[in-house]
């Protein structure tokens, strides 16, 4: 089992729609989680970090943790355009950040 | 957030030589910097943890005497591709942690370097 996964995607949504990314973890000693986004041949850019269960919002995003099922989720309200691009989630392990594989998201006007 | 450099942003080198690549925090002290390769359409994946003053230390699979790290300073961390090969030519990106979120391990990333190995 990986450490963290996430579906590769691609995941279409239409503009102004909420776009759901999913997350799930295998360490449960993990207490920091965070969500990258990275555009194409761009380095990853940090959009949301969560550290205690329930919702965090910032914005159009709401970040959500639930460490007893392992789970964490982004969800991106009002999708425009400019959010087209690979979602990283990553966890904190043994003073390591370890990243999915990413979610390309495809936002259509 | 905080910043952080790299140079060069794009290499093309021949086969057989070394490429430096520098990563410096701009507006904090990092004792602690990593360096991640990514593929293409593949995720980041950890190389080594740079710490200042003393060794990387290495994931596994990550041949330490082919990709050297030296943290010599707060500010600054060099990985260095000796001897490359096609096969190195890859996104290397490197990211830095600063003091006040330690516990919190966030981390700041770099705009990255793009080797091209001939």
């Amino acid at each position: 089992q990986k450490e963290v996964e996430q579906n590769s995607g691609p995941l279409s949504v239409p503009e102004g729609a909420i776009a759901s990314l999913n997350c799930t973890y295998s360490d449960r000693v993990s207490q920091s989680f965070f969500w990258y986004r990275q555009y194409s041949g761009k380095s990853p850019e940090l959009i949301m970090s969560i550290y205690s269960n329930g919702d965090k919002e910032d914005g159009r995003f709401t970040a959500q943790l639930n460490k007893a099922s392992q789970y964490v989720s982004l969800l991106i309200r009002d999708s425009q355009p400019s959010d087209s691009a690979t979602y990283l989630c990553a966890v904190n392990l043994a003073s390591k950040i370890i990243f999915g594989s990413g979610t390309r998201l495809s936002i259509r006007p | 957030g905080a910043v952080v450099s790299q140079h060069p942003s794009r290499v093309i080198c021949k086969s057989g030589t070394s490429v430096k690549i520098e990563c410096r925090s701009l507006d904090f002290q990092a004792t602690t910097m990593f360096w991640y390769r990514q593929f293409p359409k593949k995720s980041l994946m950890l190389m080594a943890t740079s710490n200042e003053g003393s060794k990387a230390t290495y994931e596994q699979g990550v041949e330490k005497d082919k990709f050297l790290i030296n943290h010599a300073s707060l500010t600054l961390s060099t990985l260095t591709v000796t001897s490359a090969h096609p096969e190195d030519s890859s996104f290397y990106i490197c990211s830095a942690r600063p003091p006040s979120n330690l516990e919190q391990e966030t981390q700041y990333f770099g705009p990255g370097t793009r080797l091209l190995v001939l």
